[in-house]
């Protein structure tokens, strides 16, 4: 079974539509990670957990909220969709005792806003 | 504030060829480096690391080694197959304990 899971893994919405997309892991981390990927911008940082009672914002954060209802749960919301949200969303995860701190992706969420 | 920079995709081998992707950093202090891999329809998954100055990150046949006098993580090997055609991330590991990617870079080996 995958560490980290994200539901939907696809998903099509219409604009203004509030959209939720989960993560959840069982490695066991404290820290948890939103990012999103799109052509030619690599991956940047939308939110970040360091543990449940700990939320910061990335890079770019406006249009995006949070929850982290558990060690193992991350969810990222769309308050309102706008078609230019369309993009591949990654959850991580990764453990504050690590040395390296290495991030353990998950499987991603594709999500099209029209 | 931090950055990283990779040379622009895609890059277009043939198998057995060497491979070079370039990537340089911005960051204050010290940063650790990563080199992140992702298939096509996948995450990413971490393909090598390396934290201080002068250490080689391998795994896979692929290496890459923290030169901070030019604030470089170029990655290399020496002989590419067709299943390592995947997008290549180089990152960086900054104060705060998050990664900085750079845009990524597409490889294509061809048989």
């Amino acid at each position: 079974d995958a560490d980290v899971t994200q539901t939907p893994r696809n998903r099509i919405t219409k604009t203004g539509k509030r959209i939720m997309l989960e993560c959840s892991q069982t490695k066991g981390h404290d820290r948890m990670y939103w990012y999103r990927q799109d052509p030619g911008l690599g991956l940047r940082l939308i939110y970040y957990s360091f543990d449940v009672k700990d939320i910061n914002k990335g890079e770019i954060s406006d249009g995006y909220s949070v929850s982290r209802q558990a060690q193992a749960k991350f969810s990222l919301s769309l308050e309102s969709a706008i078609p230019n949200q369309t993009a591949l969303y990654f959850c991580a995860t990764s453990d504050a005792q690590g040395a390296y701190n290495e991030q353990f992706f998950g499987p991603g969420t594709r999500l099209t806003v029209l | 504030g931090d950055s990283v920079t990779q040379m622009e995709g895609p890059v277009t081998l043939s198998e057995e060829a060497f491979l070079t992707i370039n990537c340089t950093y911005t960051a204050t202090g010290y940063p650790s480096l990563f080199w992140y891999v992702q298939y096509p329809g996948e995450g990413l998954q971490l393909l090598l690391k390396a934290t201080k100055a002068d250490d080689k990150g391998s795994n896979k046949g692929f290496e890459a080694t923290y030169r901070k006098e030019t604030t470089s993580f170029h990655l290399e090997k020496g002989s590419v197959q067709v299943s390592d055609s995947a997008v290549y991330f180089c990152a960086l590991r900054g104060g705060y304990s998050t990664l900085t990617f750079g845009k990524g870079t597409m490889l294509l080996v061809s048989p």
